[in-house]
């Protein structure tokens, strides 16, 4: 049973430039949230997708931007990069209903640098 | 706002010790709390849960967990720490279908 996939594994980046990442969810799992989390801290929401829409959003700003295709796999977009953005960013996956949702299964992340 | 706070930065350990890891959260309802752990260069991976019941929650590798609602805490203990242990400990807790993270708890274990 395969499970929580993220690519790439690790990335660098220009400020000014625009980076997708991917992820594909648990096998059987329909939910994708995604997580930033810098160095020296805890994972921070960015978003949720679910049935192809984001359905909740934490406090980034619209440079972040994402997609949930039919197959439930997602992708993470960041726009305008900032040296702020730096950061490993995670990919979970869930099953929608009930606390069932809070089981969240994290993949290995990809690491972004921006220079 | 629900927020989740590990007082302790760093903890070291001796292999063999007991271990125990502080987590206290604020929210206002029922909490969902979560203990995960990372190590170096990966994921995040899921030790225990608890939603309701019994407080005294076990999971894997040989963590359990304590829910004190009079408290506001969710501490992580484990009764030998085993070197493979040494990694860094996240505490969540379950809020409008996300989790809310505290900043972690990094572990050295000393032979």
């Amino acid at each position: 049973d395969a499970g929580v996939t993220q690519s790439p594994t690790h990335l660098i980046k220009t400020r000014g430039q625009q980076v997708t990442l991917r992820c594909s969810p648990k096998s059987g799992h329909d939910t994708v949230s995604w997580y930033q989390q810098a160095l020296g801290q805890g994972p921070q929401f960015i978003f949720q997708y679910y049935e192809e829409e984001e359905r909740q959003r934490g406090n980034f700003p619209d440079r972040f931007s994402g997609h949930q295709f039919p197959n439930y796999s997602s992708e993470l977009n960041v726009n305008a990069l900032l040296l702020g953005d730096s950061a490993l960013y995670l990919c979970a996956s869930s099953l929608r209903s009930g606390r069932a949702v809070y089981e969240q299964y994290f993949g290995p992340g990809t690491r972004l640098t921006v220079t | 706002a629900q927020s989740v706070t590990q007082p302790d930065i760093h903890i070291t350990v001796s292999e063999g010790a007991s271990l125990e890891l502080r987590c206290n959260y604020s929210y206002g309802a029922t909490p969902y709390l979560f203990w995960y752990v990372q190590s170096p260069g990966q994921g995040l991976q899921l030790l225990l849960k608890y939603f309701s019941g019994d407080t005294l929650v076990q999971g894997i590798k040989g963590f359990e967990a304590e829910f004190k609602r009079s408290q506001s805490s969710f501490n992580l203990r484990k009764p030998s720490v085993h070197w493979s242990d040494a990694a860094e400990y996240f505490c969540a807790v379950g809020v409008t279908n996300k989790l809310v993270f505290g900043a972690g708890t990094i572990l050295r274990v000393k032979s």
